[in-house]
């Protein structure tokens, strides 16, 4: 979507070392998701925000930390790389008063 | 909490014929319901969604979806589909109130064949 730019768009990494996936947006929306995307398993949330420094757990946290210290920009990272964290991660903001989410590109990432 | 169970992980059906891909959720709280599209090696896209008021909702593309509170539905349908219409459909859910977190069904692949 015009609005969410996530980087990088594809990454292979190795197992044990940390990994910042970035979501950035410019429509200045509140609130900002992260979700994986597995086979079988449709899309997970991550962690989620409601505003700059302000974060919560969502369904399948572990292993994953969030940051948000500007409006614009949303970090996942990921401390020590497992093999079972290779997925594609999708960024999402929410709308206001319209209820519907928009989504980034998605970014894949493979460990090895 | 919220959940969602998508009945069929995959659709086969041959071009011009209708479809149905099927949506059930639970939940304690009044929610919204959504499907989205995602097509191939792309983010997903909003095809409709479902705040409140008339039960049939009317999306992108020819798509439709009714809103059955009683059987706790939410199905997709289309008269006739298009070869374009091959991709994989979700259904979400979110509740009404504070951070509305979406939660998602398992996925339907929908493949459109000659």
């Amino acid at each position: 979507d015009a609005g969410i730019t996530q980087s990088p768009r594809h990454k292979v990494t190795e197992t044990g070392t940390p990994v910042t996936l970035r979501c950035h947006q410019t429509e200045n929306h509140r609130y900002m998701y992260w979700y994986r995307q597995d086979p079988g398993h449709g899309l997970r949330l991550i962690h989620y925000s409601y505003g700059v420094k302000d974060t919560d757990k969502g369904e399948v946290s572990d292993g994953y930390s969030v940051s948000r210290s500007k409006t614009e920009d949303f970090l996942l990272t990921l401390e020590s790389a497992t093999s079972s964290q290779t997925s594609v991660y999708f960024c999402a903001t929410r709308v206001p008063g319209d209820y519907g989410y928009t989504f980034g590109s998605g970014t894949r990432l493979t460990v090895v | 909490a919220q959940s969602v169970t998508q009945l069929d992980s995959q659709v086969p059906v041959f071009e011009e014929a209708p479809v149905e891909l099927r949506c059930n959720y639970s939940s304690s709280v009044s929610v919204y319901l959504f499907w989205y599209v995602q097509y191939p090696n792309q983010g997903l896209q909003l095809l409709l969604k479902y705040l409140s008021g008339s039960t049939l909702v009317k999306g992108i593309n020819g798509f439709e979806a009714e809103f059955n509170k009683s059987q706790t539905s939410f199905h997709l349908r289309k008269p006739s589909v298009h070869i374009s219409d091959t991709a994989e459909y979700f259904c979400a859910v979110s509740g009404v109130q504070g951070a509305q977190k979406l939660v998602f069904g398992q996925g339907t692949r929908l493949t459109i064949n000659p």
